[in-house]
């Protein structure tokens, strides 16, 4: 079963503006990853975050880890057109860091 | 400079056919990765290898094996292929079989008419 939801499925905004994605995951884990995707590229790593930590910030991003409700976010502020791009949470399966699932990711598109 | 390196980019081929997709990193990573990734963009794993050797085999048909010769490569080469296995394969690694981030090729397109 996936381990990782993201929500919304897509985002638009304007340039400038703040992005919030979500992702909702089931079982327990060591940390959650987001990447990132531009169209017809491959997946890029953002932050990763553990499990003892609440939030993280990367220049512009900003993630959180609520263990208790097996959620994060990723916000990212001050828009520009350059993030308009798929972005994805993963987590590990069981006990194998390397065996990552993700979710569907959240399609966000930036206009400038 | 690619750091992980696949060919392909594109491949178009008919039902039936075999064919071979190469992966190559040049980060000196110890595990390498396949990933699918269908239309809906749902990515999924689907083999982990690391010093050569198979550590990750997720729920795959026998038609798709994977071939470390050295830790810088994995191939995956693919028997009768199938309308179903149209997709974007993803080649990744990292150092360390339980230690992210992981880092991606740009993809295989594979079209199956």
């Amino acid at each position: 079963s996936q381990q990782g939801e993201e929500d919304p499925q897509a985002l638009s905004i304007q340039e400038g503006e703040n992005a919030t994605m979500n992702c909702s995951y089931k079982t327990s884990i060591n940390n959650l990853q987001w990447y990132r995707q531009n169209s017809g590229r491959g997946l890029v790593h953002l932050i990763l975050i553990r499990s003892n930590e609440r939030e993280k910030h990367s220049g512009r991003l900003r993630v959180t880890l609520d263990t208790s409700k097996k959620s994060s976010s990723l916000l990212i502020t001050a828009s520009r057109a350059a993030d308009t791009a798929s972005y994805f949470c993963a987590t590990a399966r069981g006990g194998s860091q390397g065996n990552l699932i993700f979710g569907k990711g959240t399609k966000l598109s930036v206009k400038p | 400079d690619t750091a992980v390196s696949q060919t392909p980019k594109y491949l178009v081929t008919q039902m039936g056919n075999d064919k071979s997709i190469k992966c190559e990193q040049n980060l000196g990573h110890d595990t390498m990765y396949w990933y699918k990734q269908d239309s809906k963009k749902f990515l999924k794993i689907m083999f982990s290898y690391n010093n050569k050797e198979l550590i990750i085999n997720e729920t795959v048909p026998n038609r798709f094996s994977p071939k470390s010769p050295d830790k810088a490569h994995l191939n995956l080469h693919i028997n009768s292929l199938e309308l179903g296995d149209s997709a974007v394969y993803f080649c990744a690694s990292s150092q360390g079989a339980s230690a992210p981030p992981q880092h991606f090729g740009d993809g295989t397109r594979l079209s199956i008419l």
